[in-house]
């Protein structure tokens, strides 16, 4: 079975611009969450996503986005970046409750900010 | 909202055992989880304790306490590829919230 993919896996974008990450699950799982990793903040929270509706949203601006489609495959999306956007996205996937089951990650999607 | 604790690095010989400990504060637990990660790589699951006790799966084994919100992450047998980040996560509210993750750094 195939894992988690993101695209892309790497991009580099200007300061004011706007970008959107795609991440596809694992054939079967309905949950996608988003993570953000930095060396300074380490791994946070964006999203979760269950069939469409997001059921949680972590502690970031308005600016960052996101949604599900009925294949339950997802995108992100970041406007008016900003340097300290700069980071690795994470992706995860699980079967069904992303509380009670693992989360399989992509290996992530590298934004770096100019 | 949610705080975890755990130390920064580890630093052991091959064939060593080490323990990772991870303490919690958090609103909303279903479980503690773990993690590795290598550099340059994404997050693999490791283990995963909803109840009190003892898991283990091969060279690995983690524990949790529910009551004194602690729990550890145990690698036996240490090897060279065990070098890498290990998080500590719990489960809840619809996510993961990570701990600042362990860099063990494994020696020969």
């Amino acid at each position: 079975k195939a894992g988690v993919t993101q695209t892309p896996r790497y991009l580099i974008k200007t300061r004011g611009q706007q970008v959107t990450l795609s991440c596809s699950p694992i054939s079967g799982h309905r949950s996608v969450s988003w993570y953000q990793q930095t060396p300074g903040q380490g791994l946070q929270f964006l999203f979760e996503y269950f069939s469409e509706t997001q059921r949680n949203k972590g502690n970031f601006p308005g600016r960052f986005s996101g949604r599900q489609f009925s294949n339950s495959r997802s995108e992100m999306n970041v406007s008016t970046l900003e340097l300290g956007d700069s980071a690795l996205y994470l992706c995860a996937s699980s079967l069904e409750d992303s509380q009670t089951y693992e989360q399989y990650f992509g290996p992530g999607t590298r934004l770096t900010v100019t | 909202g949610q705080s975890l604790e755990q130390p920064s690095e580890v630093t052991a010989v091959e064939g060593a055992i080490v323990q990772i400990n991870c303490t919690y504060q958090t609103s909303g637990f279903y479980g503690l989880s773990w993690y590795q990660q290598h550099d340059g790589g994404a997050p693999t699951f490791l283990s995963y304790n909803a109840l009190d006790g003892l898991e283990e799966t091969g060279r690995f084994s983690s524990f949790l306490s529910r009551s004194d919100s602690y729990g550890y992450l145990l690698l036996q047998e240490l090897q060279m590829k065990d070098s890498a980040s290990y998080f500590c996560a719990v489960n809840g509210d619809y996510k993961l919230s990570f701990g600042a993750g362990t860099t063990v750094t494994v020696r020969a």
